[in-house]
């Protein structure tokens, strides 16, 4: 099935230390994007890119790194310099190639400080 | 600044009735708008979309309204069953820059049996 694959379901992450969150589809998609959400809270935007070795920062990138090496995986780096990691991270991806087409979401990553 | 936002944060309804779940947006250049339902622990799911050069679009127990003089949108869902109780989110598109979407922060829908 097509889709997009998050991994891993739940991190925990030790003071000053990085984490990598894994986003894979295969979906053939374009444009892919990162979301934070924390507790009874909509989306906000991390980082996104529109196409290979391409990406901008969003509303909140701050603490945050990324890299589109391929078209089909887009990872987020949450550095140290995020003091305040915990969320839940939803990674999308969206058909750019015919005008406005909804973006896709993974189930996303539970990250935890320990 | 501009964004999406939700009249109701929860929405509760006994079950077989219809629901409706409100979003005000405000900014008049989106010409795109979704809604995603969001189940505990799990990836927001598209539902429908509209584009700004319609008012009203049907799916499968679902409707969504569009009222841009008032830059309002609107959720019908039809017979609610239990398993639509979720968190539903709008989201618009503003056609100018980035093409991301901006979120409002969601409706708890609970469908009372």
């Amino acid at each position: 099935d097509g889709g997009i694959t998050q991994s891993p379901k739940y991190l925990f992450r030790k003071e000053g230390q990085n984490v990598t969150l894994s986003c894979e589809q295969n979906l053939n998609h374009d444009a892919m994007y990162w979301y934070r959400q924390d507790p009874g809270q909509g989306l906000r935007l991390i980082y996104y890119s529109q196409i290979v070795n391409d990406f901008q920062k969003g509303d909140i990138a701050e603490g945050y790194s990324v890299s589109r090496e391929k078209k089909e995986s887009f990872p987020l780096t949450v550095t140290s310099a995020q003091k305040n990691p915990t969320a839940f991270y939803l990674c999308a991806s969206r058909d750019r190639s015919s005008g406005n087409q909804p973006q896709h979401f993974g189930d996303g990553t539970r990250l935890s400080i320990l | 600044g501009e964004s999406v936002g939700l009249h109701l944060p929860t929405l509760s309804v006994q079950e077989g009735d219809n629901s409706i779940i409100n979003c005000a947006y405000s900014n008049s250049a989106s010409d795109y708008f979704i809604w995603y339902k969001q189940e505990s622990g799990k990836g927001p799911q598209f539902i429908i979309d509209i584009r700004s050069n319609m008012d009203k679009r049907q799916g499968q127990r679902v409707t969504v309204l569009l009222n841009k003089t008032v830059k309002h949108l609107s959720l019908q869902i039809a017979a609610t069953q239990p398993g639509d109780s979720a968190v539903y989110f709008c989201a618009e598109n503003i056609a100018t820059g980035r093409r991301a979407l901006t979120f409002g922060s969601g409706t708890r829908l609970q469908v009372q049996p």
